[in-house]
C-alpha cells in the first residue's frame, strides 16, 4: 500500500495568511493526488484532483503543486471560512489511501 | 443533481452485524463504482473497497476483507454495505462516494459524498 505522509498535523493561521500543507508518498503517484476539505459533521469536500486542477467552485486562492512522491497545497489569503480540516488522497494505486489531515485553526 | 442518501445511525454490540445503504439519484445507477470510506474519530480516513453495481464486481482493501461486504439493489439504486463481527475498533462514520468523470474522461476521485452513517459498536 502507499503511504500518504501529511504535514503538519496542526496550523495556526491569521486571515489573509498564506498557508502550506505537504504529502508526501511512499512511491510515485504520477500525480494522482486531490485535496479535500472537511468541516465539523461534514463529509469532506473535493477541491483540487490531479495535483493542480481545481474542482468546480473551488476559489483561486486555492492551489497545488508538486510530482513524483512530493506534493503541496496551499491556501493563499486565509478566510474564516477555510477553517476546516484537509486531507490528500493518492489515487494512482489501490488501495486507495488519504494523509492523516492537517487542521487548520485561526491563531 | 446527484445525490447519495445514507442510512440513519447505528449502535450495535460487538460480535453483531449491521448493514448500511447509501440511495443514490440524480443519475444512472450502474454507470458508477460506489465506493466506502471509513473516518474514525481520530479522523482517519481509510478506502474500504467499491462495488460496480452493473456487474456486481467488487474490490476491497485487504484491511477489511472479511469485515465488509459490499451489495446493491439495481431496483433501488441503493448500494449497502455490511459489517460483520462488530468490535470497538468498528466504531466510525462510514461513507458512501462516487467519482465524477466528463464525457472526456476527466476523473475527479470522490467528488460526490453521503453524509455519513455513524456505527456505534458498544456492549
Amino acid at each position: 500500500d502507499i503511504q500518504m505522509t501529511q504535514s503538519p498535523p496542526s496550523l495556526s493561521a491569521s486571515l489573509g495568511d498564506k498557508v502550506t500543507i505537504t504529502c508526501q508518498a511512499s512511491q510515485n503517484i504520477n500525480k494522482y493526488i486531490a485535496w479535500y476539505q472537511q468541516k465539523p459533521g461534514k463529509a469532506p469536500r473535493l477541491l483540487i484532483r490531479y495535483t493542480s486542477t481545481l474542482e468546480s467552485g473551488t476559489p483561486s486562492r486555492f492551489s497545488g503543486s508538486g510530482s513524483g512522491r512530493d506534493y503541496s497545497f496551499s491556501i493563499s489569503n486565509v478566510e474564516s471560512e477555510d477553517i476546516a480540516s484537509y486531507y490528500c488522497l493518492q489515487y494512482d494505486n489501490l488501495p486507495y489511501t488519504f494523509g492523516a489531515g492537517t487542521k487548520l485553526e485561526l491563531k | 443533481q446527484v445525490q447519495l442518501q445514507q442510512s440513519g445511525a447505528e449502535l450495535a454490540k460487538p460480535g453483531s452485524s449491521v448493514k448500511i445503504s447509501c440511495k443514490a439519484s440524480g443519475y444512472t445507477f450502474t454507470s458508477y463504482a460506489m465506493h466506502w470510506i471509513k473516518q474514525t474519530t481520530g479522523q482517519a480516513l481509510e478506502w474500504t473497497g467499491y462495488i460496480a453495481p452493473g456487474s456486481g464486481g467488487t474490490k476491497y482493501n485487504e484491511k477489511f476483507k472479511g469485515k465488509a461486504t459490499l451489495t446493491v439493489d439495481k431496483s433501488s439504486s441503493t448500494a449497502y454495505m455490511q459489517l460483520s463481527s462488530l468490535t470497538p475498533v468498528d466504531t466510525a462514520v462510514y461513507y458512501c462516494a462516487r467519482y465524477s468523470q466528463t464525457t472526456e474522461g476527466i476523473v475527479s476521485p470522490f467528488a460526490y459524498w453521503g453524509q455519513g452513517t455513524l456505527v456505534t459498536v458498544s456492549s
